[in-house]
């Protein structure tokens, strides 16, 4: 079953909305949560790391005040996209690593789909 | 800089057998991990590779070599549903992933 739950799915909104994207790890606890956007036929670009209880880490080249990310509890973190315009438009995924070892890998939620008229 | 490579597109034909090569340049090495990637969807975790050598899982099969910075994704008894993006990306010193662009495969009846 789903180890990582994302809402909303998909957001069609105005152009100056701001949206906000829920990440949520079902069944552990989740210091660290990961956001994603992929552009159509591009690979994922890491945004920024979600850190529980502190700061978000972000990727040389994304605006923190653009994308607001609070990582309040283990088990939820969410992105805001402010003021979104149609650039922002994109399939951004939240991603969480189970705890337990090296080898566990990032498990991705369903993605939210993100139209900006 | 890190990097990593794998082939753009491929084509293979239902039934058969398609390897897809991955090589990377990181900052050092904790691990890679091959994704599937249907359009339109987030990825799925197929397979992890820290040590050289083969990882079998039904149908899919992942090779690593450290030494050569080389790993492969084996598919086997293709079917149409495999049809996908393939994501490689490596675990650096830093534990940080660093993604592959991804190899769209196209199966053909």
């Amino acid at each position: 079953g789903a180890v990582v739950s994302q809402h909303p799915s998909r957001v069609i909104c105005k152009s100056g909305t701001s949206v906000k994207i829920e990440c949520r790890s079902l069944d552990f606890q989740a210091t660290t949560m990961f956001w994603y956007r992929q552009f159509p036929k591009q690979s994922l670009m890491l945004m920024a790391t979600s850190n529980e209880g502190s700061k978000a880490t972000y990727e040389q080249g994304v605006e923190k005040d653009k994308f607001l990310i609070n990582h309040a509890s283990l088990t939820l973190s969410t992105l805001t996209v402010t003021s979104a315009h149609p650039e922002d438009s994109s399939f951004y995924i939240c991603s969480a690593v189970r705890p337990g070892g090296g080898n566990q890998p990032q498990h991705f939620g369903d993605g939210t789909r993100l139209s900006i008229l | 800089g890190q990097n990593i490579d794998q082939p753009t597109e491929m084509t293979a034909t239902e039934g058969a057998i398609v390897q897809i090569n991955c090589t990377y340049q990181t900052s050092g090495f904790n691990g890679l991990f091959w994704y599937q990637q249907h359009a339109g969807e987030a990825p799925t975790f197929l397979s992890y590779n820290v040590l050289d050598g083969l990882e079998e899982k039904g149908r899919f099969s992942s090779f690593l070599s450290r030494s050569k910075g080389y790993s492969y994704l084996l598919l086997k008894e293709l079917q149409m549903k495999d049809s996908a993006s393939y994501l490689c990306a490596v675990r650096d010193s830093n534990y940080q992933l660093i993604w592959g662009a991804g190899t769209k495969l196209i199966i053909k009846p």
